[in-house]
C-alpha cells in the first residue's frame, strides 16, 4: 500500500531563518506531488506542484521554494522566512488514474518567531 | 471569482442523526470530480467521497453519500447516523480535467461539524 511521510510535525524557527520541509512517498511510482498551506481555521492554498522530477509549478509567488530531485521526493524551502510563513503546511500525493483523490501527509506545524 | 462554496461555517448535529453539509461550485469544464475531506483537530485530511461529473449515481461511501445535483451545480455531503468522532472540519473540493495540468484540487473554505451527545 501506499504511505506519505512528512516531517517533521512541528517546527519552530526564527525570522530570517532557512526552511526544509521534507516528503516522501512509498509504495507508487511517477505520483504527482503537492504542497498546500492552510492557515488556522481556513480552506487550503496550493503552493507548488509537480508532474515530474524536476518539474515544479508555482501557484503563488513567494517566499517559498520547491524541488523533487527524486520520484517519491518533494521538498519545500526557503532561504530566509518570514512571519508570515507561519502556517501548517501539507503535502499530498496523487496517481494519475482517472478519478483518484490526493492523499496527504500529517502535514507540519510552522511558528515563526 | 471563488469556484467552490460552502456557506456553513460552523453546524451541530446530535449523535446519530444525520447532517447536510452544502457545497456549490463553479466551472466552465465539462468533465470534473468533486471531493470531500475531513480535517480532525489533529490536523491531517483524510479522503471520504469521490464524485466524478459524468457517474449518473450519487457517490456513497459507507456513512458518507454525496447528493450530486450537476444542473445546480452542488455536491452536498451527507453523513447518517452522526457519531462523536464525526467532529471536524469538512472540505469540499472539485478537480476540473481539462486546462488542469497536475490535477489540481480548489479547495471550499469548509464547514466545522460538531457532534452533540
Amino acid at each position: 500500500s501506499q504511505t506519505i511521510h512528512q516531517w517533521p510535525a512541528t517546527l519552530v524557527q526564527p525570522v530570517g531563518s532557512p526552511l526544509s520541509l521534507e516528503c516522501t512517498v512509498e509504495g507508487t511510482s511517477n505520483p504527482n506531488l503537492y504542497w498546500y498551506r492552510q492557515a488556522a481555521g481556513r480552506g487550503l492554498q496550493l503552493l507548488f506542484y509537480s508532474v515530474g522530477i524536476g518539474q515544479i509549478s508555482s501557484e503563488v509567488p513567494q517566499n517559498l521554494s520547491a524541488s523533487r530531485p527524486q520520484d517519491r521526493q518533494f521538498i519545500l524551502s526557503s532561504k530566509k522566512l518570514l512571519l508570515s510563513d507561519s502556517g501548517f503546511y501539507l503535502c499530498a500525493w496523487r496517481s494519475r488514474d482517472r478519478g483518484q483523490p490526493q492523499h496527504f501527509g500529517d502535514g507540519t506545524r510552522l511558528s515563526i518567531l | 471569482a471563488q469556484k467552490i462554496t460552502q456557506t456553513q461555517p460552523g453546524m451541530f448535529v446530535q449523535e446519530k442523526e444525520a447532517v447536510t453539509l452544502d457545497c456549490t461550485y463553479d466551472t466552465s469544464d465539462q468533465s470534473y470530480g468533486l471531493f470531500w475531506y475531513k480535517q480532525p483537530s489533529s490536523g491531517e485530511m483524510i479522503f471520504l467521497i469521490y464524485q466524478g461529473s459524468y457517474d449518473e449515481q450519487n457517490a456513497t461511501e459507507g456513512r458518507y453519500s454525496l447528493n450530486f445535483q450537476k444542473a445546480r451545480k452542488s455536491a452536498n455531503l451527507v453523513i447518517s447516523a452522526s457519531q462523536l468522532g464525526d467532529s471536524a472540519m469538512y472540505f469540499c473540493a472539485m478537480r476540473e480535467v481539462y486546462y488542469n495540468q497536475g490535477g489540481k484540487l480548489i479547495f471550499g473554505q469548509g464547514t466545522e461539524l460538531s457532534v452533540k451527545p
